[in-house]
């Protein structure tokens, strides 16, 4: 298994709602990531989980709140939205995330959210 | 502030020809870059990438070149086919943080 999926691939939501965003490898990745992405604008790191503790927070607003269960599994909590949230979330892993060793990340197909 | 920038919004070139996408980065930090393609409602998938201390790397079609002094790496594709029309981003990683900062993309049409 070569591959991170994401689900759901699209979801609608209110400004009230509360939905969380899912994220699951099964490479043996110990960093995990979420992406922000706007039209036309390239991917904004918001998250980095490493041997599943949270190590980078891009300054993300407390609305979303990111989760690490186990090595396999990433979540993304969503709550109290507003209308310019809405992107493209993209989830990534990969095997490390150590100074000096970089390898590419694996990127998922992304769940694209529409707050209204 | 965008460091890492990739100029052209876009580009078109014909089956069989040489596609040559460029990104230009800022912070002398970055020390690995990497090439990621993106076709629509996918996530981007990694291409190739190269470290500070090479000025070339080679894979298959896809060439890139590092000008370290410049600022700036391009990426060769030769030769260009219909199916490598997509959205290419550049990324840069700081070897500070080892955060991945990515271009604002390139769309590549590769036309038959």
């Amino acid at each position: 298994d070569t591959e991170v999926t994401q689900t759901p691939k699209h979801l609608v939501m209110g400004m009230t709602n509360k939905k969380s965003l899912k994220c699951e490898q099964h490479m043996g990745h110990r960093a995990m990531y979420w992406y922000k992405q706007k039209a036309k604008k390239p991917p904004e790191l918001m998250f980095v989980y490493s041997y599943e503790k949270l190590s980078i927070n891009e300054s993300v607003p407390s609305r979303f709140s990111p989760e690490c269960p186990n090595s396999s599994l990433l979540n993304l909590h969503l709550h109290a939205l507003q209308p310019e949230d809405s992107a493209l979330y993209l989830c990534a892993s990969s095997q490390a995330q150590t100074i000096n060793r970089h390898y590419g990340y694996t990127f998922g197909s992304g769940t694209r959210l529409t707050v209204v | 502030d965008q460091q890492v920038k990739q100029n052209s919004p876009s580009l078109s070139v014909q089956e069989g020809r040489i596609s040559i996408l460029n990104c230009d980065y800022t912070n002398s930090m970055f020390d690995y870059f990497l090439w990621y393609k993106k076709y629509p409602a996918e996530g981007p998938t990694f291409l190739i990438s190269i470290s500070s201390i090479k000025d070339k790397n080679e894979d298959g079609r896809f060439t890139v070149f590092l000008n370290k002094s410049a600022k700036h790496l391009s990426l060769h594709i030769v030769p260009s086919q219909p199916g490598d029309s997509a959205v290419y981003f550049c990324a840069a990683v700081d070897s500070g943080t080892y955060k991945y900062i990515f271009g604002t993309g390139t769309r590549l049409k590769v036309l038959a």
